[in-house]
């Protein structure tokens, strides 16, 4: 299966905290993993991506945790801002083809 | 900066007519991807092209549902008839392939199906 599981749904922080996503993967093919951010009305675009051989890339204020055995990756979102706010799709990707997750849509407060 | 375009942004229609959706991927890449995103939900590929060939189609609708990049350059989306559920946000997207093939998404052209 290339089935990539997404968490939560939907997620409101308050400017300054901590955003916090979570991916689930079952297809071991899988050799890259990006997040994408979308805003309404525009495509998706990266964000951020980590190979599992790597099990964390830091980017400014976006960070991706990597667990290779648990099949687990997620991304930290450090000082969340009003402008942060956007869907985030986690992806796995094998052979150049994408499996996006299912979206977590951040609310962040000012 | 490169930018995949994409026509047009909006488009209605009613169902049975015929609509037809256009990208031009960034210069240089040879992969080309359609998408089909219902709202709230993540995209789902339609195909995928290596120039002017495809390489995967196996969730397009064929019945309904027709893409080609004939110069392996542009590329069209054709869906005849349409119906009612083929409302969402068609995007399209290109990559280079090796490296990292980080796909570049147009910003998507959003169908209604009256």
């Amino acid at each position: 299966q290339q089935q990539v599981k997404q968490s939560p749904q939907s997620l409101i922080v308050q400017k300054g905290g901590i955003s916090i996503i979570n991916c689930a993967y079952e297809n071991t093919a899988f050799d890259y993993f990006p997040w994408y951010q979308q805003f309404p009305g525009k495509g998706p675009a990266l964000l951020i991506a980590i190979r599992p051989d790597v099990s964390e890339k830091k980017e400014g204020r976006f960070t991706i945790s990597f667990n290779k055995s648990a099949k687990q990756f997620s991304l930290h979102i450090m000082d969340s801002q009003p402008g942060d706010s956007a869907t985030y799709f986690c992806e796995g990707t094998s052979y150049g083809k994408l499996t996006f997750g299912q979206g977590t849509i951040l609310t962040v407060h000012p | 900066e490169a930018e995949v375009a994409q026509s047009p942004r909006y488009k209605i229609t009613e169902k049975s007519q015929a609509v037809a959706f256009w990208c031009d991927p960034i210069s240089g890449h040879a992969t080309l991807y359609w998408y089909r995103q219902i709202l709230g939900q993540g995209p789902e590929l339609l195909v995928q092209f290596q120039d002017e060939s495809v390489v995967d189609d196996s969730q397009l609708p064929k019945d309904r549902f027709s893409a080609e990049r004939l110069k392996g350059v542009d590329s069209t989306l054709k869906i005849q008839p349409a119906e009612l559920g083929d409302s969402a946000m068609y995007l399209c997207a290109s990559s280079q392939p090796g490296g990292e093939e980080t796909q570049y998404f147009g910003p998507g052209t959003r169908l209604l199906v009256l």
